[in-house]
């Protein structure tokens, strides 16, 4: 079994929807992580959180919200769709700090906003 | 601001040897990642840096040098599954991971 689980893994909606992404993950990591791909853009970190209590705004914050509901689980919200936010998300994990800050990735979500 | 630059695309020959350069100006430095993302699927882990030198993991060695804000990643052998996009990342002195737009890397027959 996959050690990050992304769900769904591709979802089309409309400008204006509210919509979830959601992130699970097996490996006991307390660090969490949700980014966007964008071709020619590189991984833009959105939001993440060190542990359950604890939730930080990444580069591009702006028109998402995030919830952590447990160790194990971490939701991505885009209240109202708008098309710039097509792109591929992606969750990671990892568990510390120098190379045990190893971010490990889920499959991602393709997201389109029509 | 904080910057990684590495090539946009490479191309090389089934067999031959390719270095990927990536060079960074970071508010502080804890490490560098290289990452492996095939199209369409999630970056997978390759290498960590944090001292200078060279690391080798098989077919792909990684070199640091922290004076001069530069990286390599160098693959030997090279078969037609490496051909991927390959992403550099800084952790900068708040543990956070800035990353590199990437470089695609097309190997010929």
């Amino acid at each position: 079994d996959a050690d990050v689980t992304q769900t769904p893994r591709n979802r089309i909606t409309k400008t204006g929807k509210r919509i979830m992404l959601e992130c699970s993950q097996t490996k006991g990591h307390d660090r969490m992580y949700w980014y966007r791909q964008d071709p020619g853009l590189g991984l833009r970190l959105i939001y993440y959180s060190f542990d359950v209590k604890d939730i930080n705004k990444g580069e591009i914050s702006d028109g998402y919200s995030v919830s952590r509901q447990a160790q194990a689980k971490f939701s991505l919200s885009l209240e109202s769709a708008i098309p710039n936010q097509t792109a591929l998300y992606f969750c990671a994990t990892s568990e510390g700090q120098g190379e045990t800050d190893t971010q490990y990735f889920g499959p991602g979500t393709r997201l389109t906003v029509l | 601001g904080q910057n990684i630059d590495q090539p946009t695309e490479m191309t090389a020959t089934e067999g031959a040897i390719v270095q990927i350069n990536c060079t960074y100006q970071t508010s502080g430095f804890n490490g560098l990642f290289w990452y492996q993302q095939h199209a369409g699927e999630a970056p997978t882990f390759l290498s960590y840096n944090v001292l200078d030198g060279l690391e080798e993991k098989g077919r792909f060695s990684s070199f640091l040098s922290r004076s001069k804000g530069y990286s390599y990643l160098l693959l030997k052998e090279l078969q037609m599954k490496d051909s991927a996009s390959y992403l550099c990342a800084v952790l900068d002195s708040n543990y956070q991971l800035i990353w590199g737009a990437g470089t695609k890397l097309i190997i010929k027959p």
